[in-house]
């Protein structure tokens, strides 16, 4: 069975730009969810989306924003980008409300 | 969420016990407790979750306090592969089930 499949897995944009990030999740799990991890905030919960509806939402700017689509995958969008963005991006597939999350790679943004 | 402290790191001596503890003093009767690992590079990495019994699996056994204000995770022989960040989380029913509430974790260091 294949994992959690994150694409790119390195990335470096330029302040102002906005980016797009995608996660496939493990076949037959319907929860995606995001996180961003950097030195100073750790892991933290961006938001998760089920059956193509964002379930859950972290505290974090508009500019991150997601969707999932109806085979399970999911994106999500930074607009405008800031050096604070730079961090690890973490998507996580579940199959059910408190079975364990598979994580992905992770995708390195790096904004300079 | 009900809140998680753990130490900020531990060391270990390879194929030697580790007992890696894990106080959750206003964990509701709902809530799972589910512990994470992540090796330096990668994704978090689920090891084992409980309600209330102990638990074992592959990788580790989770002990449950009675009262479930506290748990720990044992690993029963130390592999230098099990150098990592461990987290303990607390997961249950409800509005917030897709989080996972990241902590700072433990770091476990293993010694040759």
């Amino acid at each position: 069975k294949a994992g959690v499949t994150q694409t790119p897995r390195y990335l470096i944009k330029t302040r102002g730009q906005q980016v797009t990030l995608s996660c496939s999740p493990i076949s037959g799990h319907r929860s995606v969810s995001w996180y961003q991890q950097t030195p100073g905030q750790g892991l933290q919960f961006l938001f998760e989306y089920f059956s193509e509806t964002q379930r859950n939402k972290g505290n974090f700017p508009g500019r991150f924003s997601g969707r999932q689509f109806s085979n399970s995958r999911s994106e999500m969008n930074v607009s405008t980008l800031e050096l604070g963005d730079s961090a690890l991006y973490l998507c996580a597939s579940r199959a059910g409300v408190v079975t364990e999350a598979f994580f992905g790679q992770g995708t390195r943004l790096t904004v300079v | 969420d009900a809140k998680t402290t753990q130490p900020n790191s531990m060391e270990s001596n390879e194929e030697e016990p580790v007992h890696l503890p894990c106080n959750h003093s206003t964990i509701s009767g709902t809530d799972y407790i589910h512990w994470y690992r992540q090796l330096p590079s990668q994704g978090p990495e689920y090891v084992i979750h409980g309600l209330t019994s102990n638990v074992n699996n592959r990788m580790a056994s989770l002990a449950i306090a009675e009262d479930r204000k506290s748990s720990t995770l044992i690993l029963h022989r130390a592999t230098l592969r099990d150098a990592a960040v461990y987290y303990c989380i607390l997961r249950g029913y409800g509005g917030s089930q897709g989080n996972l509430i990241f902590g700072k974790g433990t770091k476990l260091s293993v010694k040759p």
